[in-house]
């Protein structure tokens, strides 16, 4: 079956712009969650989705956003970037959420960079 | 809060060494236990998991162990190839944030 799909795999954006992440998650999977990757500060989670609610969210600035559709698919928005912001975007993938035993299933990522 | 610890890499081995890449974790609760890996430009895959204290989670040659007495997952593998070039990730699922907690991860340098 198809894997988790991340658009658009690179993105350079310039301070202040907006940004939206896509993530279409494994047919079936109803979680989806966010995590930002860079090399100071590691794997940090962002948000996780649920049937279209957010359950939970990290320590992020309100600039960070996300919305799930009925269809599972996820985005994450960005407003107003920061050099910071910089980073590479993963998208996860669940049955019933990553807190439970099932097995996360993450995408390729967005490589974002801000100029 | 829950936090996980790994090893400083990066490690760099000679094929068919033997690998250990120590994993300690702090946590309330019973989490369950993962290593993750992640090849260049790629996203994470998972490598194994255990659920319970005493599992012991294998994949591809590799093991570890949820030893819920020392806290520990380290990941082990007997003989090393080049192909495992990659850096690993240990996590624990957080019921409570409903989220993974990731060590800094560990890179592996594996030279023919």
């Amino acid at each position: 079956k198809a894997g988790v799909t991340q658009t658009p795999r690179y993105l350079i954006k310039t301070r202040g712009q907006q940004v939206t992440l896509s993530c279409s998650p494994i047919s079936g999977h109803r979680s989806v969650s966010w995590y930002q990757q860079t090399p100071g500060q590691g794997l940090q989670f962002l948000f996780e989705y649920f049937s279209e609610t957010q359950r939970n969210k990290g320590n992020f600035p309100g600039r960070f956003s996300g919305r799930q559709f009925s269809n599972s698919r996820s985005e994450m928005n960005v407003s107003t970037l920061e050099l910071g912001d910089s980073a590479l975007y993963l998208c996860a993938s669940s049955l019933e959420g990553q807190g439970s035993n099932t097995e996360a299933f993450f995408g390729q990522g967005t490589r974002l960079t801000v100029v | 809060g829950n936090s996980v610890t790994q090893m400083e890499g990066p490690v760099t081995l000679s094929e068919e060494a033997f690998l250990t890449i120590n994993c300690t974790y702090t946590a309330t609760g019973y989490p369950s236990l993962f290593w993750y890996v992640q090849y260049p430009g790629e996203g994470l895959q998972l490598l194994l998991k255990a659920t319970k204290a005493d599992d012991k989670g294998s994949n591809k040659g590799f093991e570890a162990t949820y030893r819920k007495e020392t806290t520990s997952f380290h990941l082990e593998k007997g003989s090393v190839q080049v192909s495992d070039s990659a850096v690993y990730f240990c996590a624990l699922s957080d019921t409570g944030r409903r989220a993974l907690t990731f060590g800094s991860g560990t890179r592996l340098q594996v030279q023919p």
